[in-house]
């Protein structure tokens, strides 16, 4: 099946610092999304895109899908988006299943 | 937009207990419905694909008989835990998107699950 790498592992940042996640994956999707994971379990969706580049406030996001990677972007970082931030794709088998990478965990300081 | 509604929020019962988690699509129809399994600090796994109408299928390494999945129509799908002890507890999250093209996966808010 699909494999879903993310990277880094883990991140600290100073608040008002810029960072980039790394979302790779081996092979062409359906779907791609990224998921914020807050404390209390529940998954937030930040972005549904399998391709292209999409902006929300702060955090923006680009797939390029030809080349299987994605990017998130999280600019002037707040203690709020401390958290673990995951990437998941959805493969075009397999029937609609989304799967996981391992997640980035963020912390950042105030 | 698209809600998928997940129900008991949290469970903690006895060792050798049958639970009962519930995943609706309120506001669409799916047929198809994803069941996911996390312990602390790690990713969501997929547990199981869960069809309406037919047999659930399983990922490799998830026993069956363990988990019973019963998918009755088409908004809504039921993992059963059966017999649970300790090491099954863990949080569960379901998910479901309409069937047409470029839809995005839609998440419960999860089931957090405590066996004593």
């Amino acid at each position: 099946g699909i494999q879903v790498e993310q990277s880094p592992p883990d991140l600290i940042l100073q608040e008002g610092a810029n960072s980039t996640l790394r979302c790779n994956f081996s092979d062409s999707v359906n779907n791609l999304q990224w998921f914020h994971q807050n404390p209390w379990g529940q998954l937030i969706n930040l972005f549904y895109i399998p391709s292209g580049t999409k902006q929300n406030g702060r955090l923006s996001a680009t797939t390029v899908a030809t080349e299987r990677y994605s990017l998130l972007y999280i600019s002037s970082s707040q203690t709020t988006d401390s958290g673990v931030y995951f990437c998941a794709v959805e493969g075009l088998t397999g029937g609609f299943k989304t799967i996981f990478g391992a997640g980035t965990r963020l912390f950042v300081k105030a | 937009g698209a809600v998928v509604s997940q129900h008991p929020s949290w469970v903690i019962c006895k060792s050798g207990t049958s639970v009962k988690i519930e995943c609706r699509s309120l506001d669409f129809q799916a047929t198809t419905m994803f069941w996911y399994r996390q312990f602390p600090k790690q990713s969501l796994m997929l547990m199981a694909t869960s069809n309406e109408g037919s047999k659930a299928t399983y990922e490799q390494g998830v026993e069956k008989d363990k988990f019973l999945i019963n998918h009755a129509s088409l908004t809504l799908s039921t993992l059963t835990v059966t017999s649970a002890h300790p090491e099954d507890s863990s949080f569960y999250i379901c998910s479901a998107r309409e069937e047409i093209s470029n839809q995005p996966q839609h998440f419960g808010d999860g089931t957090r699950l405590s066996i004593l």
